[in-house]
């Protein structure tokens, strides 16, 4: 069973704390993506990943960055949390192919900025 | 860049037929995806259609496609209450490998 992992459910950060969002597929993907959601704007793409140590800017990369060490690992990074970061981060993963696939997603995390 | 509308709210009763819609702006998009998030999770692939397609039938999904108009809709046959949850349409140009989500639509099912 395919799988993506997100490390955490449910996350409490302060304002102005570095905060890490950890995603892992075991899939062997070459794309990983970072979305955030929020009610009444949808999914909005903050980063993703072709390759590993290769990211591109997605439509809303302010106050975001991402790491990918590892093929199968995918981090979103919040440099200095701010409430406006308060928001659900969907994780993704998809395979590269001749004819496009599915998108396989984590449960997602929480995160409230306080 | 691609933009995906879709409207925020269905209601519909119990054993009703529930139609989703979709429009894009990116003809050049060749695969367009249904997703579905129910409360607490992540979103799980629904069905899909290539741009070559007008239709394609899977069990109580219809997916109907009119790319003149840029139109995109999902309809569920006889709606039951476990299809209550939040439908995104997305769209994906050939090669770009990235899908453009819409804003998502809650469905609500009534008895």
């Amino acid at each position: 069973d395919v799988k993506v992992t997100q490390s955490s459910r449910y996350l409490v950060k302060r304002t102005g704390e570095k905060v890490f969002l950890e995603c892992v597929q075991d899939m062997d993907h070459e794309n990983m993506f970072w979305y955030r959601q929020d009610p009444g704007l949808g999914l909005r793409l903050i980063y993703f990943s072709y390759d590993v140590k290769m990211k591109e800017k997605g439509d809303i990369p302010e106050g975001y960055s991402v790491s990918r060490e590892k093929k199968e690992r995918f981090s979103l990074i919040l440099e200095s949390a701010s409430t406006n970061q308060t928001s659900m981060y969907l994780c993704a993963s998809k395979t590269l192919g001749s004819v496009s696939t599915e998108a396989f997603f984590g449960q997602g995390t929480r995160l409230t900025v306080v | 860049g691609e933009d995906v509308e879709q409207s925020l709210f269905l209601s519909v009763r119990e054993g009703d037929s529930s139609v989703i819609n979709c429009t894009y702006t990116d003809s050049s998009s060749t695969y367009l995806y249904w997703y579905k998030q129910e409360p607490g999770a992540g979103l799980q692939l629904l069905t899909y259609i290539f741009s070559n397609m007008d239709m394609k039938q899977d069990q109580r999904l219809t997916v109907l496609l009119n790319k003149k108009d840029k139109h995109l809709s999902l309809r569920i046959a006889d709606t039951q209450t476990g299809d209550s949850a939040i439908y995104f349409c997305a769209a994906e140009s050939g090669g770009s490998y990235i899908p453009t989500f819409g804003r998502g639509t809650s469905l609500i099912v009534h008895p």
